[in-house]
């Protein structure tokens, strides 16, 4: 059985960092491409990031291009999101999602049920 | 990148009765790389439908997807009391890939 569990999210005043995790399981996980999904509050859902699974290539809305970097460590079945200078406008819950393929970029079969980041003084 | 409008934004309909959701895009949507998600409040999004008409694992055979190019259709055959939720259209074929605003199903 597949899971993906994202941990790490919290309250951050703007500015700030935040890392979050995501801990899968049931799937060779060096073999997919995994993305980070968020939706604001009562809005919809917005592609954040995406990492082939090696983690040889990355890829970035510009929204987040340049404040977020996406990291994976393949030993532990773990991806990151690293997440710097926060504004008010990144508050969302932030879904881990497993892409169908290597090379991310797809669509995603996969999904954890999110932790929310609020981003307020 | 590419938009995906979604209509209606809100759809009212009876359990039984037969739901047709669309997801227009501003431009083609190269090899129909077009998906639906269902997502239900405080749940994540569940993949229902990939490459426009492809059934992901376990989704009930009352939900079709068609379209190409720039104009796909969801369609829900007889509503069941758990399929009122909201549904998102997401495109891959381009980067980046893009998602639609969301249509509400809710029971009438």
């Amino acid at each position: 059985e597949v899971q993906v569990v994202e941990s790490g999210g919290g309250l951050v005043q703007p500015g700030g960092s935040l890392r979050l995790s995501c801990a899968v399981s049931g799937f060779t996980f060096s073999r997919y491409g995994m993305s980070w999904v968020r939706q604001a509050p009562g809005k919809g859902l917005e592609w954040v990031s995406g990492m082939s699974g090696s983690g040889d290539s990355t890829y970035y809305a510009d929204s987040v291009k340049g404040r977020f970097t996406i990291s994976r460590d393949n030993s532990k079945n773990t991806v990151f999101l690293q997440m710097n200078s926060l504004r008010a406008e990144d508050t969302a819950v932030y879904y881990c999602a497993k892409d169908i393929g290597y090379s991310s970029g797809d669509y995603f079969d996969y999904w954890g049920q999110g932790t929310l980041v609020t981003v307020s003084s | 990148e590419i938009v995906l409008t979604q209509s209606p934004g809100t759809l009212s309909l009876s359990p039984g009765e037969r739901a047709t959701l669309s997801c227009r895009a501003s431009q083609s949507v190269s090899s129909s790389y077009l998906a639906w998600y269902q997502q239900k409040p405080g749940q994540a999004p569940r993949l229902l439908i990939y490459v426009a008409s492809n059934r992901a694992t376990g989704i009930p055979d009352r939900f079709s997807g068609s379209g190409s190019g720039t104009d796909f259709t969801l369609t829900i055959s007889r509503l069941e009391p758990e399929d009122f939720a909201v549904y998102y259209c997401q495109q891959y074929g381009s980067s980046p890939q893009t998602f639609g605003q969301g249509t509400k199903l809710e029971i009438k």
